[in-house]
């Protein structure tokens, strides 16, 4: 069974702090996605990456994937209240019933105070 | 609609009874998934529906736990005799079809469930 770990599970920061969170994968991902949720509200779908080694930019975020696909970090810079939130990382597989699941890690909280 | 409808938004329910929560997915959308969300704890997959079939429970904790889609869009979470341990956030999600490119998954804001 794989095990995502998510680290630090909670960070408080002030607003305008740069700030980075990790994941890392028991086994190789297959494909790694982050998801950020809102209290009350369901995870929402932030990025994909499948190459070891990708780096992905959204804006003031960015995504790096491990050369061996096993671990991942996320980089906010310039953090806004606006990214407060639950930050998961899940593997996107599929299942030998055919379903394309995902297993989460437990997820970083994080708090951008004004 | 424009995205995955659950309800209620909140049950709240005593030990041993039965609840039914429900998820109205985005319309077309052939595949349709539940989540479990506990406490801490990321979303843990329940059950997959492709149209009105169920193909693959693998996620479902024990036989107290079912859910149908009949008509391959509406579908409802069933659980009996609940126990207190089945308190969580129930997540529907829906995407268009099996969705190899993982760009499709749309969750819905949950059900809270909460046992006394």
């Amino acid at each position: 069974t794989q095990l995502l770990e998510q680290s630090p599970q909670f960070l408080s920061i002030q607003e305008g702090e740069n700030l980075t969170v990790y994941c890392n994968s028991s086994s190789v991902f297959s494909s790694l996605q982050w998801y950020r949720q809102e209290p009350g509200e369901g995870p929402v779908l932030l990025v994909t990456v499948v190459t070891g080694g990708e780096v992905k930019k959204l804006k003031r975020l960015t995504f790096q994937f491990g050369d061996a696909r096993k671990d991942s970090s996320l980089h906010i810079t310039a953090a806004q209240p606006g990214d407060t939130g639950l930050y998961l990382c899940a593997d996107y597989w599929i299942s030998g019933a055919g379903s394309y699941q995902l297993t989460f890690g437990k997820g970083t909280k994080l708090s951008v105070i004004p | 609609g424009a995205g995955v409808s659950q309800t209620p938004s909140n049950k709240v329910t005593e030990k041993g009874k039965y609840v039914e929560l429900r998820c109205d997915p985005i319309s077309g959308h052939t595949a349709l998934y539940w989540y479990r969300q506990s406490l801490g704890q990321g979303p843990e997959f329940l059950i997959y529906f492709q149209g009105t079939g169920a193909a693959d429970d693998s996620g479902l904790p024990n036989d107290r736990f079912f859910a149908v889609r009949p008509e391959g869009s509406v579908s409802t979470l069933k659980i009996q005799r609940t126990e207190r341990g089945d308190s969580a956030v129930y997540l529907c999600a829906s995407s268009l079809t099996g969705d190899s490119s993982g760009y499709g998954y749309t969750f819905g804001s949950g059900t809270r469930l909460t046992v006394v």
